[in-house]
């Protein structure tokens, strides 16, 4: 079984401020981890994923995640954020070795501030 | 490529109609499509996974019978919510994997339903 929290369903951040998201899991077994943004009406896009290579792993738009197993943590960052960040994100995870059963975090809703 | 496409955008029926939801894999073969649910505000919900030729797999608390969902091709996967009613109005998205063994799942753009 997994399960994924992220802690803060609301940050704000200034323009060119740094951008921190949380992501704690749980899972019996190894685990791939995934951050997916979602505007307003839309579906799903990937922003990186870990799949048990680099524990760094770096996205589009800027964004980069590390993967943390002595926290079992995969926080997502972007040094300075841009007005077009302002989205929801969801992290997720799946055992390793399967598309299956992807279970999605609550979501964070991120605002930045002009 | 690995594009996935949904049909329509969004809907709005009267209580009790039937509606149907289409989820396309658009450049590839689709092993596997999923069905989830998310509800304003709200994260996402897995609803079912269904693979090419057999039976959809339901999650614990979704009607089978009110959320028939049929996977007649590698490419084509549908939704169709049976006699509607306003607690069903949602967002819906599916997935798509192609191949075996570890695959990202690729997200379709979501159907918004509103049920009168």
């Amino acid at each position: 079984a997994q399960s994924v929290t992220q802690l803060g369903s609301h940050v704000s951040v200034s323009e060119g401020a740094l951008v921190l998201l949380r992501c704690n899991y749980s899972s019996s077994v190894p685990p791939y981890l995934f951050w997916y943004v979602q505007y307003p009406n839309q579906g799903l896009q990937l922003l990186l994923k870990y799949t048990s290579a680099a524990t760094l792993v770096k996205g589009i738009n800027g964004f980069e995640a590390e993967f943390k197993k002595s926290e079992t943590s995969f926080h997502l960052t972007k040094p300075s954020a841009h007005m077009s960040d302002a989205a929801e994100y969801f992290c997720a995870v799946t055992p390793s070795g399967s598309a299956r059963q992807l279970t999605f975090g609550s979501g964070t809703q991120l605002t930045v501030l002009p | 490529g690995a594009v996935v496409s949904q049909h329509p955008s969004w809907v709005i029926c009267k209580s009790g109609t039937s509606v149907k939801i289409e989820c396309r894999s658009l450049d590839f073969q689709a092993t596997t499509m999923f069905w989830y649910r998310q509800f304003p505000k709200q994260s996402l919900m897995l609803m079912a996974t269904s693979n090419e030729g057999s039976k959809a797999t339901y999650e614990q608390g979704v009607e089978k019978d009110k959320f028939l969902i049929n996977h007649a091709s590698l490419t084509l996967s549908t939704l169709t919510v049976t006699s509607a009613h306003p607690e069903d109005s949602s967002f819906y998205i599916c997935s798509a994997t192609r191949g075996f063994g570890y695959n990202e799942q690729f997200f379709g753009p979501g159907t918004r339903l509103t049920v009168l």
